[in-house]
């Protein structure tokens, strides 16, 4: 199985900051890698897949990166709305795993 | 719009079972690959099950395995999970998921609200 670790677990952030969090896959996923949003009391929401691609109707403020085993979400510029949980997950192999996930909070 | 609406949740003693469903619209259900993914109090997300288009070979996580049956019905846009000897840390909301259209079926496109199995006695 592979292992998705994210990083940090919790992230303090101020509206308006630039922010990355991290995914490393305990192997190569290629690109096959999606990120995930959730907000308390919602159901997830697909922000990106093939790793960089974002999803439709996401904003421009949000990119994704990498191959591999190393992973990044950015998000350029803070909203209110983007305080909530961050899941990645890969899709290369079965069983498909999840990281445990990156909660941005206001600071 | 895509909709999923799932029900059959509810409170089950150990051991037992419950059928999840989910109704879907908005889109051509026979063309993709659906799954299920649940989530316990306050933890992550968990991948659960999956199955193609056709119906054809479904995929389970092991620790459901012989244990949960997924399927669908084309004909009624619906998916189903029959979950049977049931543990509490079965326990969680269970979300169905629309895949994207191949080679992106396992991308977890469109979720519903998800519908609460508490396992308790």
């Amino acid at each position: 199985e592979i292992v998705m670790t994210q990083s940090p677990a919790t992230l303090s952030v101020s509206p308006g900051e630039r922010v990355t969090l991290s995914c490393r896959a305990s192997q190569s996923v290629t690109s096959n890698l999606a990120w995930y949003q959730q907000k308390p009391g919602q159901a997830p929401r697909l922000l990106m897949y093939g790793a960089s691609t974002r999803a439709t109707g996401i904003p421009a403020r949000f990119s994704g990166s990498g191959s591999g085993t190393e992973f990044t979400l950015t998000i350029s510029s803070l909203q209110s709305d983007d305080f909530a949980v961050y899941y990645c997950q890969q899709y290369y192999n079965w069983p498909f795993t999840f990281g445990q996930g990156t909660r941005l909070e206001i600071k | 719009e895509v909709h999923l609406v799932e029900s059959g949740g509810g409170l089950v003693q150990p051991g037992g079972s419950l059928r999840l469903s989910c109704s879907a619209s908005g889109f051509t259900f026979s063309s993709y690959t659906m799954h299920w993914v649940r989530q316990a109090p306050g933890k992550g997300l968990e991948y659960v099950s999956g199955i193609p288009s056709n119906g054809g070979s479904a995929y389970y996580a092991d620790f459901v395995k012989g244990r949960f049956t997924i399927s669908r019905d084309n004909s009624k846009n619906t998916l189903y999970l029959q979950v049977s000897s049931v543990r509490p840390e079965d326990t969680a909301v269970y979300y169905c998921v629309k895949g994207r259209l191949v080679p992106g079926a396992n991308v977890l496109e469109y979720w519903g609200q998800g519908t609460l199995v508490t396992v308790s006695s």
